[in-house]
């Protein structure tokens, strides 16, 4: 069955420290795969996608991620973490799921601190 | 352009009272889904509106209906509310349910069920 791991609950970092999340995935075929985040009180917000192509992917607000096929991984990262990058980020994949339709499903989240 | 818009932000109910939860968007978009959010489990789908007159379950619809109503508006329905019906409910459109569609949230319902 489909899945996607997000092994940190939480992580805090200081500001301009650079930062990675990761994901891990369980997906048959080749994935779509996203990073969404959700500021507190918010919605999600899409960061970036990858669908095929290059395996390094920008996003908005100077975030990027790595497709790694062989680790089964789509890991977020960004240089120098902004207070204002405190939130809790989603890794999703894209699933069929009936009538031919698909679904997105999340991992559980992760939670980022940013200390001044 | 507001993109989707979610109401009420906050309710409490009391178990076996009904309420219905809204939901709108304005990006033309012909997909809609329900998901509730619960600490540590991330988002599950409770059901979806691949296009205008069709509605199908999720992973977990039991204890809601819906309605698309047209193709801005897709209501959620809870008849009976449970206290296991605690939690934070998202609303999301895409253009179409194909795998690579992006979906746009609104910014939650709060359901507190006592």
């Amino acid at each position: 069955a489909q899945s996607v791991t997000q092994p940190d609950i939480h992580i805090t970092v200081s500001e301009g420290a650079s930062l990675e999340l990761r994901c891990n995935y369980s997906y048959g075929a080749t994935p779509y795969l996203f990073w969404y985040v959700q500021s507190p009180g918010q919605g999600l917000q899409l960061l970036l996608k990858y669908f095929s192509g290059d395996t390094l992917v920008q996003g908005i607000k100077g975030f990027e991620a790595e497709f790694k096929r062989s680790q089964s991984s789509f890991n977020l990262r960004k240089p120098s973490v902004h207070w204002s990058d405190a939130a809790e980020y989603f890794c999703a994949v894209a699933a069929p799921f009936s009538g031919g339709y698909n679904k997105l499903i999340f991992g559980a989240g992760t939670r980022l601190a940013v200390h001044p | 352009n507001a993109g989707v818009t979610q109401t009420p932000k906050f309710q409490v109910l009391k178990t076996g009272q009904s309420m219905t939860l809204q939901c709108a968007q304005d990006m033309n978009h012909n997909s809609m889904y329900w998901y509730r959010q619960d600490p540590g489990m991330g988002l599950r789908l409770i059901y979806y509106s691949a296009s205008e007159g069709t509605t199908d379950k999720g992973e977990v619809p039991n204890g809601y209906n819906v309605s698309r109503l047209n193709k801005r508006e897709f209501s959620l329905r809870l008849e009976s509310a449970a206290p296991s019906q605690t939690s934070v409910y998202f609303c999301a459109s895409s253009e179409g349910a194909g795998q690579g569609e992006t979906q746009y949230f609104g910014p939650g319902t709060r359901l507190l069920v006592l």
